[in-house]
């Protein structure tokens, strides 16, 4: 079965520099959702998209942003790189089928970055 | 806000034991609760879940019931194995299509 995709897997930037992060959802899946985990750390809440609009907003810095495009994928830009920023990256796909709740969760290998 | 709490931050089992994960959480809404594993260099993945209190997650000998009364979802095994190594967190969601809300992760080190 088709599993969420993350690109890169890997990227090293220096500080002040930029990224782009990419999610590609499961197919047909509308939802998309953005977390990032430090060293040691779970998982935190950046941000949900539902139908290419913001659903939920977490912790995300106003250096970063994100959308949703209209074939689903979702891409995570971040300015003014910091050395904190250096963490995994991953990307959750969902189907929110109208009038159901509480459907899963499926998460994508990650996005591991590091600022220099 | 919502919260998950694991009292463990590691548990180091021999293969054959017994095994409780302890997991609290707190929320004025009615959750859905979860378990996630997971492995070096990958994503989270969902290892079992339960939308109602009273309900019990079950998976490869795992099981978890979702107790309201003492707004629990521990994880529980009776015989552990080597291959159960990893971490798992224990979220929450509330509402559809809602962020999850994670533990702090216990990793699990089954000695053989």
């Amino acid at each position: 079965a088709a599993g969420v995709i993350q690109s890169p897997r890997h990227l090293i930037k220096e500080k002040r520099e930029t990224a782009t992060l990419k999610c590609y959802p499961i197919p047909r899946h509308d939802t998309v959702y953005w977390y990032q985990q430090g060293p040691g750390q779970d998982p935190q809440f950046l941000i949900s998209f539902y139908e290419k609009m913001q659903s939920d907003k977490g912790s995300i810095p106003d250096r970063f942003s994100a959308q949703q495009f209209s074939d689903y994928h979702s891409e995570l830009n971040m300015s003014s790189l910091e050395l904190g920023d250096s963490a995994l990256y991953f990307c959750a796909s969902s189907l929110r089928l109208a009038g159901k709740n509480r459907e899963t969760q499926y998460f994508g290998p990650g996005t591991r970055l590091l600022v220099l | 806000g919502d919260s998950v709490v694991q009292t463990e931050g590691q548990v180091l089992p021999s293969e054959g034991d017994s095994l409780i994960v302890n997991c609290s959480y707190e929320t004025t809404q009615y959750p859905s609760l979860f378990w996630f594993v997971q492995y070096p260099g990958e994503g989270p993945q969902l290892h079992l879940k339960a939308m109602k209190a009273n309900d019990k997650g079950r998976n490869k000998g795992f099981e978890a019931m979702y107790r309201k009364e003492t707004t629990s979802f521990h994880l529980e095994k009776d015989s552990v194995q080597e291959s159960d190594s990893a971490v798992y967190f224990c979220a929450l969601s509330i509402n559809a299509g809602n962020m999850l809300t994670f533990g702090g992760g216990t990793r699990l080190m089954v000695k053989p």
